[in-house]
């Protein structure tokens, strides 16, 4: 139990274009969801929070004009990087929070997604 | 500021040996303690967690100590084998529902045949 999903797994795109990055828990429900972005060789670096219906807190420093997040249903939860620049090439990593009590605190990581911005 | 801090960087060991990862915290409202490993292009898997009200947890090969009193935990791996080698990620959250994680700064770990 606990798969999460991410799509693509990887992305090539031209610079100014629009790219989205898909997140799905699998087989469980996900209230919360977060979204991360890790630089080579570095720690993972929270860039926004999203709650199922509501909007997505951001993190100091990250532009929510150009990161759009959206958390359609309690098992979706959508990147949008905009206008994309070759600095925003990274690898972003997705990860859901069970609904349960037993494990309110635990997080589920998808296995990434490679944007590469030429 | 680093909320949880990650030592050794990088860690060698043979095969069979038990490597040792430390971290260390300030915030006492902290009260979950995950570790992670992750492979090259993957996303970070969930090892092993604890809680302030335990002192130790093992699962497998892989046991986290906890000091609540000095604010450290460490994840201790036994009999470790090269398919261990990774980069290990302690990190720390505070109670509540879905609060975020803090993560160190990773441990890439390699264990030689």
């Amino acid at each position: 139990g606990a798969v999460v999903s991410q799509h693509p797994s990887r992305v090539i795109c031209k610079s100014g274009t629009s790219v989205k990055i898909e997140c799905r828990s699998l087989d469980f429900q996900a209230t919360t969801m977060f979204w991360y972005r890790q630089f080579p060789k570095k720690s993972l670096m929270l860039m926004a929070t999203s709650n199922e219906g509501s909007k997505a807190t951001y993190e100091q420093g990250v532009e929510k004009d150009k990161f759009l997040i959206n958390h359609a249903s309690l098992t979706l939860s959508t990147l949008t990087v905009t206008s994309a620049h070759p600095e925003d090439s990274s690898f972003y990593i997705c990860s859901a929070s069970p609904w349960r009590l037993a494990h309110y605190n635990e997080q589920f990581f998808g296995p990434g997604t490679r944007l590469t911005v030429l | 500021q680093q909320q949880v801090k990650q030592s050794p960087q990088s860690l060698i060991v043979q095969k069979g040996g038990i490597p040792i990862i430390n971290c260390a915290y300030e915030n006492t409202a902290f009260d979950y303690f995950p570790w992670y490993q992750q492979f090259p292009g993957k996303g970070p898997a969930l090892l092993i967690a604890i809680r302030p009200d335990v002192s130790k947890k093992k699962e497998g090969r892989f046991t986290i100590s906890f000091n609540k009193s000095a604010k450290q935990f460490s994840l201790h791996i036994m009999d470790s084998q090269p398919g261990d080698s990774a980069t290990y990620f302690c990190a720390a959250s505070r109670g509540g529902w879905a609060n975020n994680l803090f993560f160190g700064t990773g441990t890439r770990l390699t264990v030689i045949p």
